[in-house]
C-alpha cells in the first residue's frame, strides 16, 4: 500500500524568502513521486517527477524536489518565492505500473508582499 | 499543447437521478483516469482504465459507477443514482506510459440537489 503526507496544511512565506513544502511517502514498491499545482478553479498541473533516475529533480516555474530514500521525503523547494506561487500543492506517489496514484492532502502556499 | 478536456464545466443535477460526466483525453494516450475532490479536501483517486478494461479503482469507486471509453476518444463516468455526498469537483486524466505523469482536465463541478 502506498501513502502520502504532507506536513503543513498551509505554509506561508514572505515574496523572495525560501519556499519548502514536505511530502514523506510510504510505499512497499519502489515509488515514483510528483508534484502538482493547483491555482483556484483549475485542474493540477505537474511541477516535477521522481521517477528512479537524478535524486534532485528540477521542474518548472524554478521548482525542485529532492527524493530521500533514508528519509522516505521528497520535499519541494524554490529559493525565491514569488506572489504567483500562492496556490495549493500536492505530493503524490504512484507504483510503476502507475495504475493507480495517492496524492497528499494538500498544503496551501501563501506569499506575502 | 494537448489537452485533456472535460464537459461540461458544471453540472447541477437532482439527487437519484443519472449523470454522465465527459472526458477527451490526449489522443495518443493510453491511461486514462477519474479522481473527485470534495470542496476543500485532498484529490482522491477513483478508477484507471488501461486496455479497455478497469485496471485499478478505489473503494468510492462501488456499483454506483462506471466508466467507458464508447468510441476512441471519448472517456467518460456514470453515477447510475447520484447522492448529496457525490458533489464534488471530478477530473479527469491521461498519460502516455507507465513512468510518464498525468495530464489533468480543468474538471466537471457536479452538484447534487
Amino acid at each position: 500500500a502506498q501513502s502520502v503526507t504532507q506536513l503543513g496544511s498551509h505554509v506561508s512565506v514572505s515574496e523572495g524568502a525560501l519556499v519548502l513544502l514536505r511530502c514523506n511517502y510510504s510505499s512497499s514498491v519502489p515509488p515514483y513521486l510528483f508534484w502538482y499545482v493547483q491555482y483556484p478553479n483549475q485542474g493540477l498541473q505537474l511541477l516535477l517527477k521522481y521517477t528512479s533516475a537524478a535524486t534532485l529533480v528540477k521542474g518548472i516555474n524554478g521548482f525542485e524536489a529532492e527524493f530521500k530514500k533514508s528519509e522516505t521525503s521528497f520535499h519541494l523547494t524554490k529559493p525565491s518565492a514569488h506572489m504567483s506561487d500562492a496556490a495549493e500543492y500536492f505530493c503524490a506517489v504512484s507504483d510503476q505500473r502507475g495504475f493507480k496514484t495517492i496524492f497528499g492532502a494538500g498544503t496551501r502556499l501563501f506569499v506575502k508582499a | 499543447e494537448p489537452e485533456v478536456t472535460q464537459t461540461p464545466s458544471h453540472q447541477v443535477t437532482q439527487m437519484g437521478q443519472e449523470v454522465i460526466l465527459r472526458c477527451v483525453p490526449i489522443s495518443n494516450h493510453l491511461y486514462f483516469y477519474w479522481y473527485r475532490q470534495i470542496l476543500g479536501q485532498k484529490v482522491e483517486f477513483l478508477v484507471s482504465f488501461y486496455n479497455n478494461e478497469i485496471s485499478e479503482k478505489s473503494e468510492i469507486f462501488d456499483d454506483q459507477f462506471s466508466v467507458e471509453r464508447p468510441d476512441g476518444s471519448n472517456f467518460t463516468l456514470k453515477i447510475r443514482s447520484t447522492k448529496l455526498e457525490d458533489s464534488a469537483m471530478y477530473f479527469c486524466a491521461s498519460k502516455l506510459q507507465g513512468d510518464q505523469p498525468q495530464h489533468f482536465g480543468d474538471g466537471t463541478r457536479l452538484s447534487i440537489l
